[in-house]
């Protein structure tokens, strides 16, 4: 695809359950980030990805939260047992290569937690 | 602590003018500044982008200019568009693999036709 996708656009959980969010990086794009962006504030880096390898997992607020990209192209951010603060945009970007810094971002989950 | 500072939520500026969006930084390690775009419910685009070793990066309508002393940054609109009202994110990361970006609250543009 000529962009970075993901899916679902929107998703609605109810407290406690478990979510699957999927990010389709752009073709032959090696680094893959997840970022949390929470209601009028900028968006914060989760985890970090390098092809298969999760090299960065520092911004995961809570061992709920899981992520993997098992053949380094797809990408699926796995939030456990939700709570009502995980409410948020979940935003996935792509780059080319580890030391390019410019990221191109997807349009991003919505997920709101009941 | 906010590593990269937006301290004006919004932004007012009439069609043609030349608007100019703010950002500071605190991080020391920071040497690759990045703004992106953002239209609601969109992601957010990648617009133009600053290394350390330039004090000024130009594109089209788009200037930014980098003061490493003050770490501050700033990026120039000219002339603006009603089509560049949008959310603009100021973003930093320190040069080299695995580069995080750490962004700022963001600021509203508004370009009033």
């Amino acid at each position: 695809g000529a962009g970075v996708s993901q899916s679902p656009r929107y998703k609605v959980a109810k407290r406690g359950q478990d979510v699957a969010l999927r990010c389709d990086p752009i073709s032959g794009h090696v680094s893959l980030f997840w970022y949390q962006q929470a209601l009028g504030q900028g968006p914060e880096f989760l985890t970090y990805f390098q092809n298969e390898a999760q090299l960065d997992k520092s911004g995961l607020p809570s061992d709920r939260f899981f992520a993997e990209r098992p053949e380094g192209s797809v990408s699926t951010l796995k939030i456990q047992r939700t709570q009502q603060e995980d409410s948020a945009v979940y935003l996935c970007a792509s780059s080319l290569a580890p030391t390019k810094n410019e990221q191109f971002f997807g349009p991003g989950t919505r997920l709101t937690v009941l | 602590d906010q590593q990269v500072k937006q301290n004006s939520p919004s932004l007012s500026v009439q069609e043609g003018r030349i608007s100019i969006l703010n950002c500071d930084y605190t991080n020391s390690m920071f040497d690759y500044f990045l703004w992106y775009k953002k239209y609601p419910a969109e992601g957010p685009t990648f617009l133009i982008s600053i290394s350390s070793i330039k004090d000024k990066n130009e594109d089209g309508r788009f200037t930014v200019f980098l003061n490493k002393s003050a770490k501050h940054l700033s990026l120039h609109i000219v002339p603006s568009q009603p089509g560049d009202s949008a959310v603009y994110f100021c973003a930093a990361s320190p040069t080299g693999a695995n580069s995080k970006l750490t962004f700022g609250k963001g600021i509203t543009l508004s370009v009033r036709p």
